[in-house]
């Protein structure tokens, strides 16, 4: 197992356009993470599904925002209309169901122009 | 979720110990402690976590108060590769619960040759 990949590892959108990441976790974990992370701040959490169930949403994640995970394998996170403010690192990380740390992958830094 | 207060940043002598503190005077009993790590351009990183007792693993060490109200993480001979943003976060660990971290700033963590 190669760990949580992420791709792409970097975009540049213009602003008003869509975009999709792809976040494939550890295979054997249950839970799956997305996180949002600018210069200098710690990572905020935006989402976390259980299997294909969607369970926590933060309300930093506005409408333009839609994570999905189909078959509670990969997931996808969606930003809509895009906006300079939407700059930012975006991790996802997984875990096992039952305790454990969360593995993070590298990361997709997008960039808003 | 409990908050915690790490120092902003923290210098180090390669080879020497270091002590990482992280206040948490609110936690509450089913807490853990966790500890992650960030490398410059890479996701967060596991370090350690615990609960009430001393934790070591190859990583560090944690050491935890008695009234848990404070924890710190030793790293026993820093090397330039130690340089990171280390993040002490609680996580409950209540059924059906927790899961997801919440991070703080983080103390950043500089080591000279």
């Amino acid at each position: 197992d190669t760990g949580v990949s992420q791709d792409p590892r970097h975009k540049i959108t213009k602003r008003g356009q869509n975009v999709t990441f792809r976040c494939d976790p550890i295979s054997e974990h249950n839970r799956l993470y997305w996180y949002r992370q600018t210069l200098g701040q710690g990572p905020e959490f935006l989402t976390y599904f259980q299997n294909e169930a969607q369970l926590e949403k933060s309300r930093l994640l506005s409408d333009r925002f839609s994570a999905e995970r189909p078959k509670g394998s990969f997931s996808t996170l969606e930003i809509q209309r895009t906006e300079q403010g939407d700059s930012a690192m975006y991790l996802c990380a997984s875990s096992p169901n039952r305790g454990g740390g969360l593995t993070f992958g590298s990361g997709t830094r997008l960039t808003v122009v | 979720d409990a908050k915690t207060t790490q120092p902003n940043s923290m210098e180090s002598n390669e080879e020497e110990p270091v002590h990482l503190p992280c206040n948490h005077s609110t936690i509450s009993g089913t807490d853990y402690i966790h500890w992650y790590r960030q490398l410059p351009s890479q996701g967060p990183e596991y370090v350690i976590h615990g609960l009430t007792s001393n934790v070591n693993n190859r990583m560090a060490s944690l050491a935890i108060a008695e009234d848990r109200k404070s924890s710190t993480l030793i790293l026993h001979r820093a090397t330039l590769r130690d340089a990171a943003v280390y993040y002490c976060i609680l996580n409950t660990m209540i059924r059906g619960q927790g899961g997801k971290l919440i991070f703080g700033q983080g103390t950043e963590l500089s080591v000279k040759p």
